[in-house]
């Protein structure tokens, strides 16, 4: 069965921490790799995503995200959270040319000022 | 660019009603998927639709079903509401849907099965 497991549910950083959020997919195709974001009160967000090529992507506000194809992972990564990261960030897989997204449980984070 | 929109934002209804939402995508785009997002199962995909076709479906019930528009439109229909389905229903919107094209959120849906 096609599944996606983030392994934080809940973090609690203070601002200038680094932060890395952990992504695991079960998928024996090709995949298209997502995080999202979802601020309070607002909608989901496109963080960053990959598709080919560099596995090591770069996204909006300083996050980045490595694709290690070996470990089926996708983990999310940012040197120094700020509070207004304070979210809730979604791990995606789609595999390839479907229009359908497998989502992790996704993993509150909440950054300290 | 406008965004998605989905409308209505907040609905009540009672146990064995139906409801219908529906969804605007982003100009351009063709392809239209639906999720459920509740607390305890998290964001699962109900279906997709390109050109007018379902493409994909989710493991929902066959109460809830959905359409598009030839002008890419699309409405989402859940007939005999159970407490369950209680959830934001989310519409988003791609170009193609298939690579290497991402999918835009609206903002959501609010339902509330009394």
């Amino acid at each position: 069965a096609q599944s996606v497991s983030q392994h934080n549910h809940h973090v609690i950083l203070s601002e200038a921490a680094s932060l890395e959020l952990g992504c695991n997919y079960s998928y024996g195709g090709t995949v298209n790799l997502f995080w999202y974001v979802q601020y309070p009160g607002q909608h989901l967000q496109l963080l960053l995503k990959y598709f080919s090529g560099d596995p090591l992507v770069k996204g909006i506000k300083g996050f980045e995200a490595e694709f290690i194809k070996s470990k089926f992972s996708f983990n999310l990564r940012k040197p120094s959270v700020q509070w207004s990261d304070t979210a809730e960030y979604f791990c995606a897989v789609k595999p390839s040319n479907t229009g359908k997204l497998i989502f992790g449980q996704g993993t509150t984070l909440q950054v300290k000022p | 660019k406008a965004g998605v929109t989905q409308t209505p934002r907040y609905l009540i209804k009672t146990r064995g009603q139906q409801v219908t939402l529906s969804c605007s995508p982003i100009s351009g785009h063709r392809s239209v998927s639906w999720y459920q997002q509740t607390p305890g199962q998290g964001l699962q995909f109900l279906f997709e639709y390109f050109s007018e076709t379902q493409r994909n479906k989710g493991n929902f019930p066959g109460r809830f079903s959905g359409r598009q528009f030839s002008n890419s439109r699309s409405e989402m229909n859940v007939s005999t509401l159970e407490l369950g389905d209680s959830a934001l229903y989310l519409c988003a919107s791609s170009y193609t849907g298939g690579d290497p094209y991402e999918q835009y959120f609206g903002p959501g849906t609010r339902l509330t099965v009394t």
